[in-house]
């Protein structure tokens, strides 16, 4: 499998806290995304990096901030967590920029309360 | 309207059906497709990827239509291992990789 984890696996905190959630490569990948996953859409993403220190903004960003100080590091921060953000954090790799397609971390499921 | 689009099913077949899933897409300048398999509570996982001269790989066919911005996949043999949500993905370049909601199949025996 590709070298790709995510943590935590499963997070419950309250709602105007900030959380950050890591996502982790060993595949000296370019390209990392963080997406989220909600019942009836499709993955959405949130926030991207196609280098180090080098990120952009994706569909549903607002409200999230990344950084990217090392290649296999990607952090995604909900600054101040609302039950809105309840969902589950996928964080995605690729080499190519989406050519190939993405391999996707194991997730995490985040619960605002 | 939303950029990929597929019907939530779900899909109720017996062992041994043939059970096809249909995708739709908005933006006709997208270079890749691909088809990505998600067991619940899961991530992801690519299945194969769809190429213009349609593509096999053992029970599972893909095509792609760009005329009618079209994607199918069809498995043959069903198996209960082949119970999951299908995911219709396209890539519209620049890293605007858009998914699908997914398509629910439950193979019964």
């Amino acid at each position: 499998d590709a070298g790709i984890t995510q943590s935590p696996r499963h997070k419950v905190t309250e709602t105007g806290t900030p959380v950050t959630l890591r996502c982790h490569q060993t595949e000296n990948h370019r390209y990392m995304y963080w997406y989220r996953q909600d019942p009836g859409h499709g993955l959405r993403l949130i926030h991207y990096s196609y280098g180090v220190k080098d990120t952009d903004k994706g569909e549903v960003s607002d409200g999230y901030s990344v950084s990217r100080s090392k290649t296999e590091d990607f952090l995604l921060t909900l600054e101040s967590a609302t039950s809105s953000q309840t969902s589950v954090y996928f964080c995605a790799i690729s080499g190519q920029g989406g050519q190939n397609g993405y391999t996707f971390g194991s997730g995490t499921r985040l619960t605002v309360v | 309207r939303k950029e990929v689009e597929q019907d939530p099913g779900p899909f109720n077949v017996p062992e041994g059906a043939t059970v096809a899933f249909n995708c739709t897409y908005s933006n006709s300048a997208s270079q890749s497709f691909f088809w990505y398999r998600q067991d619940c509570r899961k991530e992801p996982k690519l299945l194969m990827s769809v190429y213009s001269s349609g593509n096999e790989d053992g029970r599972f066919t893909a095509q792609l239509n760009r005329a009618s911005q079209y994607i199918s996949l069809l498995i043959r043999d069903s198996k209960l291992s082949d119970s999951a949500t299908y995911l219709c993905v396209v890539n519209g370049g620049n890293n605007d990789m858009r998914f699908g909601a997914g398509t629910r199949l439950t193979v019964k025996p």
